[in-house]
């Protein structure tokens, strides 16, 4: 299994700036993700944490505007940044110990961009 | 483009009924079917990993059936409780097996006392 700490669980942030969010897992993994369900919609990939090198993002989805960090194998941030009110969804890091098994995920982010 | 479909989008039930919800998929595009149960502010948590057709899995009061051929999977709850009150999320890995997770949107289950 693995546990993993999301922060901050929620936010509510002002139109034009930008919110980081962190994920911390108690083991090292490999594969790390980033997730975002827009009101109504499914949860959808937005990038690929790799570990020492640049994230692999998702169709429709950008370095600008979606930066993110894996300084190591237990921790990653996803910022989403210059932030508009279509930005306000939740936000959910997940882990894959092997592949083809069970997810783990984090609490989620709830963003409200007024 | 893969898509799941989950239905219904919501359901409210009372305290000790059983119920079902629907999972559908395309069955040329199937390497795996999970099941998450997510409650509000707190991780979606996995039910379920299935990948064979026919396969009945069972975890208390919730079980879970897959067909592959015709891509679907139900899961059911016996006597509900209000503790069960969450969002059940269908996910399915694709052919060939991959890190990218395909979600449905969910099922909200509400079970009133």
């Amino acid at each position: 299994s693995a546990v993993i700490s999301q922060k901050p669980s929620r936010d509510i942030c002002q139109r034009g700036t930008s919110l980081t969010i962190q994920c911390q897992v108690d083991s090292q993994v490999t594969m790390m993700f980033w997730y975002r369900q827009q009101p109504g919609q499914s949860l959808t990939l937005i990038a690929t944490a790799n570990q020492g090198s640049e994230a692999t993002y998702e169709s429709g989805f950008v370095i600008d505007k979606f930066p993110i960090s894996r300084p190591n194998l237990t921790f990653s941030t996803l910022t989403v940044s210059n932030m508009s009110p279509e930005d306000s969804s939740i936000y959910l890091c997940s882990v894959l110990r092997v592949l083809n098994t069970e997810a783990f995920f984090g609490q989620g982010t709830r963003l409200t961009v007024v | 483009i893969l898509n799941v479909e989950q239905s219904p989008q919501s359901l409210h039930v009372q305290e000790g009924d059983s119920t079902n919800f629907t999972c559908s998929f395309p069955s040329s595009n199937f390497y795996a079917l999970h099941w998450y149960r997510w409650e509000t502010a707190k991780s979606p948590e996995a039910l379920f990993v299935m990948t064979l057709n026919g396969d009945e899995k069972k975890k208390g009061r919730i079980s879970a059936t897959l067909n592959t051929k015709e891509g679907y999977s139900y899961l059911y709850i016996k006597g509900s409780q209000p503790e069960d009150s969450a969002t059940y999320l269908c996910v399915i890995t694709p052919q060939g097996g991959s890190e990218k997770l395909v979600f449905g949107k969910g099922t909200k289950l509400t079970v009133n006392p």
